[in-house]
């Protein structure tokens, strides 16, 4: 069965830092991925996504995103954090066919120090 | 703003009691999915709707149910409610239902006491 881990479910960072947070999947296939983010009291916004190709996706707010299929992952990273990008951070994995539902991981939350 | 719109965005309400949440796809959107997001089990999915027919279930409990309408708006009917159906209902909608690219409204909290 699909799934997605992501190992931290806390991570801080100091403003300006850079930043990496994991995901691993589980998928027979070759699998759509996913970075959602939520903001605090918000739903979820599509930061990026792989379907196919080039490995390197870049998205909105300057994340991107670097698929290995070697290692089953799909981390996300931005070279310099914003106090704003304090959220939870998901990601997910397409379950493909026509349904297209999402299997999310468990989330990592973001803290941002000033 | 996704474009997709969930109301109500609180509820709450008693044991034993049903709920019916509701949501608005973005425009032109013929998929809707419905999920619920709780502390100890993270981000289900529930059920997917595609042009007022059921496509793909999820962790739906039999308690729950929903349906799409012509105008392809979307409702999640909660009955005989428990402490632990207390949760955050997100709907999403897509055009591209294969892909699984979703735009998630800002969800329905709802509050079991």
């Amino acid at each position: 069965a699909q799934s997605v881990t992501q190992p931290d479910i806390h991570i801080t960072v100091s403003e300006g830092a850079s930043l990496e947070l994991r995901c691993n999947y589980s998928y027979g296939a070759t699998p759509y991925l996913f970075w959602y983010v939520q903001s605090p009291g918000q739903g979820l916004q599509l930061l990026l996504k792989y379907f196919s190709g080039d490995t390197l996706v870049q998205g909105i707010k300057g994340f991107e995103a670097e698929f290995k299929r070697s290692q089953s992952s799909f981390n996300l990273r931005k070279p310099s954090v914003h106090w704003s990008d304090a959220a939870e951070y998901f990601c997910a994995v397409g379950a493909g066919g026509s349904q297209g539902n999402l299997i999310f991981g468990k989330g990592t939350k973001l803290s941002v120090k000033p | 703003d996704s474009g997709v719109t969930q109301t109500p965005k609180h509820l709450i309400t008693a044991t034993g009691q049903r709920v019916t949440l509701r949501c608005s796809p973005r425009s032109g959107d013929l998929s809707v999915y419905w999920y619920q997001q709780s502390l100890d089990q993270g981000l289900q999915f529930l059920i997917q709707y595609y042009n007022g027919e059921e496509r793909a279930k999820g962790n739906i409990l039999e308690r729950f149910s929903a349906q799409q309408f012509p105008d392809l708006h979307s409702e999640l009917n909660l009955s005989s409610l428990e402490l632990g159906d207390s949760a955050l209902y997100f709907c999403a909608s897509t055009s591209h239902p294969n892909t699984g690219e979703l735009f998630f409204g800002e969800g329905s909290r709802l509050t079991v006491l």
